[in-house]
Protein backbone atom coordinates (compact mmCIF):
# COMPACT_ATOMS: atom_id res chain seq x y z
CA UNK A 1 0.00 0.00 0.00
CA UNK A 2 1.77 3.06 -0.87
CA UNK A 3 1.84 6.04 0.71
CA UNK A 4 0.63 9.22 0.54
CA UNK A 5 2.19 10.63 -3.17
CA UNK A 6 2.63 14.35 -3.74
CA UNK A 7 3.99 15.51 -6.96
CA UNK A 8 5.86 17.39 -7.74
CA UNK A 9 8.12 17.37 -5.12
CA UNK A 10 9.75 21.03 -5.98
CA UNK A 11 8.00 22.92 -8.15
CA UNK A 12 9.49 26.88 -9.00
CA UNK A 13 7.36 29.07 -10.99
CA UNK A 14 7.51 32.85 -11.35
CA UNK A 15 5.57 35.63 -9.96
CA UNK A 16 2.02 35.86 -12.15
CA UNK A 17 2.13 32.09 -13.21
CA UNK A 18 -0.58 29.53 -11.63
CA UNK A 19 1.01 26.75 -9.44
CA UNK A 20 -0.98 23.03 -9.38
CA UNK A 21 -0.47 20.62 -6.01
CA UNK A 22 -1.12 16.87 -6.09
CA UNK A 23 -2.07 14.49 -3.89
CA UNK A 24 -3.25 10.97 -4.40
CA UNK A 25 -4.22 9.71 -1.01
CA UNK A 26 -3.37 6.14 0.53
CA UNK A 27 -5.53 3.34 -0.17
CA UNK A 28 -8.75 3.02 0.79
CA UNK A 29 -8.61 6.84 1.75
CA UNK A 30 -11.45 9.59 1.26
CA UNK A 31 -10.54 11.98 3.20
CA UNK A 32 -7.93 14.80 2.20
CA UNK A 33 -5.96 18.06 4.06
CA UNK A 34 -3.90 20.33 2.43
CA UNK A 35 -1.82 22.19 5.24
CA UNK A 36 1.09 25.00 4.47
CA UNK A 37 4.16 25.38 6.35
CA UNK A 38 5.93 28.82 5.57
CA UNK A 39 9.83 28.55 6.93
CA UNK A 40 10.62 28.85 10.23
CA UNK A 41 7.03 28.16 10.90
CA UNK A 42 4.24 25.16 12.23
CA UNK A 43 1.80 23.14 9.71
CA UNK A 44 -1.82 25.42 9.28
CA UNK A 45 -3.90 23.91 7.82
CA UNK A 46 -6.01 25.22 4.70
CA UNK A 47 -8.49 23.20 3.49
CA UNK A 48 -10.13 19.72 4.51
CA UNK A 49 -12.08 17.31 1.42
CA UNK A 50 -14.04 14.37 0.58
CA UNK A 51 -14.79 13.21 -2.60
CA UNK A 52 -16.23 16.17 -4.98
CA UNK A 53 -16.81 17.97 -1.58
CA UNK A 54 -15.22 20.27 0.36
CA UNK A 55 -15.97 19.99 4.29
CA UNK A 56 -13.68 22.86 5.51
CA UNK A 57 -11.76 25.75 3.75
CA UNK A 58 -11.66 28.01 6.69
CA UNK A 59 -7.73 28.16 6.59
CA UNK A 60 -7.33 28.85 2.97
CA UNK A 61 -6.97 32.49 1.58
CA UNK A 62 -10.55 33.97 0.01
CA UNK A 63 -8.13 35.06 -2.87
CA UNK A 64 -5.88 33.20 -5.82
CA UNK A 65 -6.26 29.66 -4.11
CA UNK A 66 -8.31 26.61 -4.49
CA UNK A 67 -8.49 22.84 -4.23
CA UNK A 68 -10.87 19.89 -5.31
CA UNK A 69 -10.80 16.22 -4.96
CA UNK A 70 -12.96 14.74 -7.81
CA UNK A 71 -14.39 11.45 -8.05
CA UNK A 72 -11.85 9.77 -9.87
CA UNK A 73 -7.52 11.14 -10.11
CA UNK A 74 -5.89 13.16 -7.51
CA UNK A 75 -6.82 15.95 -5.16
CA UNK A 76 -5.42 19.09 -6.56
CA UNK A 77 -4.16 22.41 -4.89
CA UNK A 78 -4.30 25.48 -7.40
CA UNK A 79 -2.79 28.68 -6.46
CA UNK A 80 -3.22 31.45 -9.25
CA UNK A 81 -1.18 34.63 -10.03
CA UNK A 82 1.46 33.49 -7.31
CA UNK A 83 3.05 36.10 -5.17
CA UNK A 84 6.52 35.01 -3.27
CA UNK A 85 4.82 35.28 -0.27
CA UNK A 86 3.70 31.90 -1.30
CA UNK A 87 7.09 30.44 -0.95
CA UNK A 88 6.25 27.16 1.18
CA UNK A 89 6.07 23.43 1.89
CA UNK A 90 3.00 22.14 0.84
CA UNK A 91 1.70 18.94 2.73
CA UNK A 92 -1.36 16.55 1.75
CA UNK A 93 -2.85 14.32 4.61
CA UNK A 94 -5.42 11.19 3.96
CA UNK A 95 -7.12 9.47 6.35
CA UNK A 96 -10.52 6.89 6.10
CA UNK A 97 -12.52 9.28 7.85
CA UNK A 98 -13.82 9.03 11.27
CA UNK A 99 -13.09 11.16 14.44
CA UNK A 100 -10.51 8.67 15.34
CA UNK A 101 -8.47 7.78 12.38
CA UNK A 102 -5.14 8.82 12.14
CA UNK A 103 -3.75 10.75 9.43
CA UNK A 104 -0.85 10.08 7.28
CA UNK A 105 1.13 12.85 5.40
CA UNK A 106 2.67 13.41 1.97
CA UNK A 107 6.48 13.96 1.27
CA UNK A 108 5.40 17.89 0.57
CA UNK A 109 5.71 19.59 -2.39
CA UNK A 110 8.19 22.92 -1.79
CA UNK A 111 6.98 26.26 -3.89
CA UNK A 112 9.44 28.50 -4.24
CA UNK A 113 8.20 31.56 -5.96
CA UNK A 114 11.04 33.67 -8.09
CA UNK B 1 -9.42 28.75 19.50
CA UNK B 2 -7.06 25.72 20.32
CA UNK B 3 -3.71 26.36 20.87
CA UNK B 4 -0.90 23.79 20.29
CA UNK B 5 2.45 24.89 22.45
CA UNK B 6 6.13 22.18 22.68
CA UNK B 7 8.60 22.80 25.11
CA UNK B 8 11.36 23.07 24.53
CA UNK B 9 12.03 24.69 21.22
CA UNK B 10 15.54 23.00 20.97
CA UNK B 11 16.77 19.94 22.58
CA UNK B 12 20.73 18.32 22.92
CA UNK B 13 21.36 14.88 24.30
CA UNK B 14 24.47 12.71 24.10
CA UNK B 15 23.26 9.06 23.06
CA UNK B 16 21.59 6.51 24.79
CA UNK B 17 19.94 9.33 27.35
CA UNK B 18 16.17 8.90 28.26
CA UNK B 19 14.05 12.41 27.10
CA UNK B 20 11.05 13.47 27.17
CA UNK B 21 9.10 15.82 25.14
CA UNK B 22 6.15 18.29 25.64
CA UNK B 23 3.03 19.42 24.72
CA UNK B 24 0.51 21.45 25.75
CA UNK B 25 -3.03 22.49 24.11
CA UNK B 26 -5.90 24.95 25.67
CA UNK B 27 -8.78 22.74 24.48
CA UNK B 28 -9.44 19.71 26.28
CA UNK B 29 -12.44 18.48 24.25
CA UNK B 30 -10.18 16.92 21.79
CA UNK B 31 -10.77 13.78 19.39
CA UNK B 32 -7.33 12.65 19.27
CA UNK B 33 -3.30 13.63 19.79
CA UNK B 34 -1.13 12.33 17.31
CA UNK B 35 2.86 12.91 17.31
CA UNK B 36 4.62 12.73 14.13
CA UNK B 37 8.39 12.96 13.40
CA UNK B 38 9.80 15.51 10.47
CA UNK B 39 12.50 14.92 8.58
CA UNK B 40 14.86 18.24 7.60
CA UNK B 41 13.50 19.06 4.22
CA UNK B 42 10.80 15.95 4.64
CA UNK B 43 7.15 15.26 4.69
CA UNK B 44 5.92 14.12 8.19
CA UNK B 45 5.96 10.50 9.93
CA UNK B 46 3.30 9.57 11.90
CA UNK B 47 4.84 7.94 15.69
CA UNK B 48 1.86 7.42 17.70
CA UNK B 49 -2.10 8.15 17.56
CA UNK B 50 -3.78 8.44 21.28
CA UNK B 51 -7.29 8.67 21.07
CA UNK B 52 -9.10 10.82 23.60
CA UNK B 53 -10.45 7.56 25.54
CA UNK B 54 -6.57 6.49 25.65
CA UNK B 55 -4.01 7.48 28.41
CA UNK B 56 -1.24 6.35 26.91
CA UNK B 57 0.48 4.49 23.15
CA UNK B 58 4.20 2.81 23.02
CA UNK B 59 5.90 1.77 19.98
CA UNK B 60 9.26 0.56 20.64
CA UNK B 61 11.31 2.77 21.91
CA UNK B 62 8.35 5.46 22.23
CA UNK B 63 5.86 6.18 24.96
CA UNK B 64 3.27 8.79 24.42
CA UNK B 65 0.85 9.84 27.12
CA UNK B 66 -2.05 11.81 27.19
CA UNK B 67 -4.19 13.75 30.12
CA UNK B 68 -6.86 15.52 28.58
CA UNK B 69 -7.76 17.28 31.66
CA UNK B 70 -4.77 19.10 32.00
CA UNK B 71 -4.24 19.79 28.04
CA UNK B 72 -1.05 18.03 28.38
CA UNK B 73 1.03 15.29 26.59
CA UNK B 74 4.38 13.79 26.58
CA UNK B 75 6.80 11.72 24.57
CA UNK B 76 9.03 10.07 26.29
CA UNK B 77 12.08 8.30 24.00
CA UNK B 78 13.89 5.48 25.64
CA UNK B 79 17.66 5.03 24.82
CA UNK B 80 18.05 7.78 22.27
CA UNK B 81 20.20 7.30 18.92
CA UNK B 82 21.57 9.52 16.73
CA UNK B 83 19.05 8.09 14.00
CA UNK B 84 16.26 9.66 16.45
CA UNK B 85 17.48 13.52 15.61
CA UNK B 86 14.41 15.21 13.76
CA UNK B 87 11.72 17.62 14.77
CA UNK B 88 9.13 15.94 16.73
CA UNK B 89 5.20 17.76 16.21
CA UNK B 90 2.51 17.09 18.27
CA UNK B 91 -1.11 17.71 16.55
CA UNK B 92 -4.84 17.53 18.11
CA UNK B 93 -7.92 17.66 16.98
CA UNK B 94 -10.95 18.78 18.67
CA UNK B 95 -14.63 18.50 18.51
CA UNK B 96 -15.50 21.90 17.26
CA UNK B 97 -13.01 21.64 13.89
CA UNK B 98 -14.12 17.93 13.18
CA UNK B 99 -10.85 16.33 11.33
CA UNK B 100 -8.91 19.32 11.12
CA UNK B 101 -5.75 19.26 12.79
CA UNK B 102 -3.63 22.29 15.05
CA UNK B 103 -0.26 21.75 15.39
CA UNK B 104 2.88 22.71 17.83
CA UNK B 105 5.94 24.23 16.22
CA UNK B 106 7.74 21.55 17.52
CA UNK B 107 10.37 20.18 19.17
CA UNK B 108 14.12 20.06 17.13
CA UNK B 109 15.88 17.08 18.59
CA UNK B 110 20.03 16.60 18.32
CA UNK B 111 21.37 13.10 19.66
CA UNK B 112 24.47 13.29 19.96
CA UNK B 113 26.80 10.29 19.22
Amino acid sequence: NAGVMQNPRHLVRRRGQEARLRCSPMKGHSHVYWYRQLPEEGLKFMVYLQKENIIDESGMPKERFSAEFPKEGPSILRIQQVVRGDSAAYFCASSPGGTNTEAFFGQGTRLTVV
Amino acid sequence: KQEVTQIPAALSVPEGENLVLNCSFTDSAIYNLQWFRQDPGKGLTSLLLIQSSQREQTSGRLNASLDKSSGRSTLYIAASQPGDSATYLCAVTTHSTGNQFYFGTGTSLTVIP
